[in-house]
Order: structure tokens, then C-alpha cells, then sequence
């Protein structure tokens, strides 16, 4: 039982350049979340997806899209990377009220 | 606007000293009110979830509890493993997005 995996661990790009964040959880939970941390403002939500086939927008949604791909995986991906996206990424499965959260993966944008 | 605010934003302790961590927040009908932990480096880890006022919930040395307005953790003889950043984070009701705070980081000193 693995939890919720995600990759790559460590991230570096250059600005404009594109890439998407890979999440899969085997618990089988509905709710699958995407969160950024930085410095001094905590855990914010970018998007998230109640089940799926569905996604909505949490909030810091600019500049990034999402796909829920299967019940397990939920990727997030930067289009054109800016440096103001460095950040640590957490993706998070959820059973009701209880996150399950991965070991992150730090992206840094040059 | 729902808001999460935990104070103090660090603290100290020595090692059999006990202390309160404080998690106050506003939102449009609480549905629930969550406590976790985070290591350096690594995702948070679910502690406790808390529903209405006057719940308590422990674990070990660690208990929280709810009013209508705020939340503590209270660590009784904490230990140097208990050192880490305790977050909080609130969901309102009808909705499975959570709003976390910016966390307490926790020294236990030996």
C-alpha cells in the first residue's frame, strides 16, 4: 500500500517551459486535491476533484490546468512556467475528512 | 472569506514542558475543523478532525479542542520527536475545499 505517490521529486525549469505533475493514490478515495506551499503562506489550494470526471478551481488556479485521468491518477500541469510558480507541490487523496497528502515535489523555475 | 490564523508562528519548549497552540478562524458554517503535522521535507500527516464546539479528541500527548471561534492543540510533556509544524485548517459546510493556515513551528528542546 503505497498511499499517495507523486513525480518527479525535484523539478527545475526554465521560464516558458512546460511540465506536468504526476499523483496517484491506491485507497481508493474519491476526492483528489492539488495544493502549492510557500514561505510564510501556508497551504493553498489550486484545484481540486470531488470524484471523477469532474475538477474545480481552489484558490490559485492561474496558470495551471488539471486532469482526472482515472479514479487513481490526477496530474497537474504548467502550460508556460513562470518563476513565481517555484513552490513546493502536495497532492492529497482524501477519504471523507482525512487528507492523505504525498511526499511533495520542489520546483523551482529559473 | 473564510480565514484560518495560528499563533504563535513558533515556539520553544523545553522537553516536559507544556503548552497550548492556537488556531482561530472564521467560516460560513463549519463543517469541520482538521489538525495535522508536517516534518521538514516532507507531506503533512493527519492528527485529529473536530466538528462542533466542545469536542476534544487525544493522541498520545497531543489534545484539540473546538469553540465556536478557535481551536488548541495542547501538547502535555511534549518530547524532541514532537518537534515539527503543527497545522490547522477549516472546511465549511457543503464544501470538501479546505483552508489551511500558516502552521506553528513546534522545538522541543532535551
Amino acid at each position: 500500500n503505497a498511499g499517495v505517490t507523486q513525480t518527479p521529486k525535484f523539478q527545475v525549469l526554465k521560464t516558458g517551459q512546460s511540465m506536468t505533475l504526476q499523483c496517484a493514490q491506491d485507497m481508493n478515495h474519491n476526492s483528489m486535491y492539488w495544493y502549492r506551499q510557500d514561505p510564510g503562506m501556508g497551504l493553498r489550494l489550486i484545484y481540486y476533484s470531488a470524484s471523477e470526471g469532474t475538477t474545480d478551481k481552489g484558490e490559485v488556479p492561474n496558470g495551471y490546468n488539471v486532469s482526472r485521468l482515472n479514479k487513481r491518477e490526477f496530474s497537474l500541469r504548467l502550460e508556460s512556467a513562470a518563476p513565481s510558480q517555484t513552490s513546493v507541490y502536495f497532492c492529497a487523496s482524501s477519504e471523507p475528512d482525512t487528507q492523505y497528502f504525498g511526499p511533495g515535489t520542489r520546483l523551482t523555475v529559473l | 472569506e473564510d480565514q484560518v490564523t495560528q499563533s504563535p508562528e513558533a515556539l520553544r519548549l523545553q522537553e516536559g514542558e507544556s503548552s497550548s497552540l492556537n488556531c482561530s478562524y472564521t467560516v460560513s458554517g463549519l463543517r469541520g475543523l482538521f489538525w495535522y503535522r508536517q516534518d521538514p521535507g516532507k507531506g503533512p500527516e493527519f492528527l485529529f478532525t473536530l466538528y462542533s464546539a466542545g469536542e476534544e479528541k487525544e493522541k498520545e500527548r497531543l489534545k484539540a479542542t473546538l469553540t465556536k471561534k478557535e481551536s488548541f492543540l495542547h501538547i502535555t510533556a511534549p518530547k524532541p520527536e514532537d518537534s515539527a509544524t503543527y497545522l490547522c485548517a477549516v472546511s465549511g459546510s457543503g464544501t470538501y475545499k479546505y483552508i489551511f493556515g500558516t502552521g506553528t513551528r513546534l522545538k522541543v528542546l532535551a
